[in-house]
């Protein structure tokens, strides 16, 4: 079955540090998205991605946040200078092009931790 | 406030039995909702969905009831096991927009052997 993947599947790193985070999304998927959960609270929409270009994007995804496209398989979110709130899971969602009930399709994550 | 909450943060259940995971939402606009499940250290996991024009949809072992009067979304799922402990989140998406899911906050499902 196909998988969305996730790398890291941990990062540590230093408060003011940028973090690139990666994901290969399904293959033949068209939306891309981010969210994030911190530890014990629900999964929180981030940015969503289409055709190369953002789509929607929550409040979180301030300034410091950017997402790319560099090459047909990866999608990255890219934290800027990292903040110690910043500490979450990250997920990574996919969906193609055909009806909603196709479904979403999530990566097992990246976390974050910030020190 | 959120659109999208759960009634109860932790759930146990002994094994074989059957659970409902509740879960309200407050968009009327919600046309689509979606169950899922996370398992430590996991991404979230699609169960079973169901659109706003249906009130009860079947599974293996799933069911989801959507009452729409009330804003109100349940899962049951029959014989509970114990690899079905996890998070349950319901998530909506809105008419209209990009469908982007949005989560509520979450149930913690116990299953004891």
């Amino acid at each position: 079955e196909p998988e969305v993947t996730q790398t890291p599947s941990h990062q540590v790193t230093q408060m003011g540090q940028e973090v690139i985070l990666r994901c290969v999304p399904i293959s033949n998927h068209l939306y891309f998205y981010w969210y994030r959960q911190i530890l014990g609270q629900k999964v929180e929409f981030l940015v969503s991605f289409y055709n190369n270009e953002i789509s929607e994007k929550s409040e979180i995804f301030d300034d410091q946040f950017s997402v790319e496209r560099p090459d047909g398989s990866n999608f990255t979110l890219k934290i800027r200078s990292t903040k110690l709130e910043d500490s979450a899971m990250y997920f990574c969602a996919s969906r193609g092009s055909g009806p909603l009930e196709d479904g979403y399709t999530f990566g097992s994550g990246t976390r974050l931790t910030v020190v | 406030g959120e659109s999208v909450g759960l009634h109860l943060p932790t759930l146990s259940v002994q094994e074989g039995d059957n659970s409902i995971i509740n879960c309200a939402y407050s968009n009327s606009a919600s046309d689509y909702f979606i169950w899922y499940k996370q398992e430590s250290g996991k991404g979230p996991q699609f169960i079973i969905d169901i659109r706003s024009n249906m009130d009860k949809r079947q599974g293996q072992r799933v069911t989801v009831l959507l009452n729409k009067t009330v804003k109100h979304l349940s899962l049951q799922i029959a014989a509970t096991q114990p690899g079905d402990s996890a998070v349950y989140f319901c998530a909506e998406n809105i008419a209209g927009g990009s469908y982007i899911p949005t989560f509520g906050r979450g149930t913690s499902l116990i299953v004891h052997p």
